[in-house]
């Protein structure tokens, strides 16, 4: 089993819809949780932490955790095709506090 | 500032050979990390420096070598490159000493794209 586990996709999402983006995790211990995009050969970069159970909105962004079913996900309001990238879910082991990343969803917003 | 900078961005190798790649950072980040990423799985880390003059293992370490230069530079050393090798590579830094309660958020540089023939 694999401790970070994404849908590959591709998903295909229509512009100006919601995206949603899940990610299930091994280590019932883990306490930080981050999503990464990462545009085609490009490097990854941060579009959100969260911590804590419940929801984190950051503009059309918003994380939701729930700890005891152990998954993150992450919507995308009003989806641009700007938003097109993949995305990637890295959960910090509790063992060693190193990121664990999983392999990333493919998301396609179509115009 | 230019963050997190890898050279090169681009390298041909045959098996055996060996290389080095370069990561300099200039965000005065206590910790760096050496990832690589292949075809449909996760980046993985190779190694990782919690801070100058310390290295550690990380998931995949067979096959490299790492040297914390400075605080800022952390390379990465192939001594006899395989097939297997064949990945992008991935420099991050981060602010956060890795080992203590918290990750930061890593940055990452532009990546070194690496084919072994």
């Amino acid at each position: 089993q694999k401790e970070v586990e994404q849908n590959s996709g591709p998903l295909s999402v229509p512009e100006g819809a919601i995206a949603s983006l899940n990610c299930t995790y091994s280590d019932r211990g883990s306490q930080s949780f981050f999503w990464y995009r990462q545009y085609s050969g490009k490097s990854p970069e941060l579009i959100m932490s969260i911590y804590s159970n419940g929801d984190k909105e950051d503009g059309r962004f918003t994380a939701q955790l729930n700890k005891a079913s152990q998954y993150v996900s992450l919507l995308i309001r009003d989806s641009q095709p700007s938003d097109s990238a993949t995305y990637l879910c890295a959960v910090e082991m509790r063992s060693n506090y190193q990121l664990i990343w999983g392999a990333g969803t493919k998301l396609i917003i179509k115009p | 500032n230019a963050g997190v900078t890898q050279t090169p961005k681009f390298q041909v190798l045959k098996t055996g050979q060996s290389m080095t790649l370069q990561c300099a950072q200039d965000m005065n980040h206590n910790s760096m990390y050496w990832y690589r990423q292949d075809p449909g799985m996760g980046l993985r880390l190779i190694y990782y420096s919690a801070s100058e003059g310390t290295t550690d293992k990380g998931e995949v370490p067979n096959g490299y070598n790492v040297s914390r230069l400075n605080k800022r530079e952390f390379s990465l050393r192939l001594e006899s490159a395989a097939p297997s090798q064949t990945s992008v590579y991935f420099c991050a830094s981060s602010e956060e000493v890795a080992g203590l309660a918290g990750t930061e958020t890593q940055y990452f540089g532009p990546g070194t794209r690496l084919l072994v023939l």
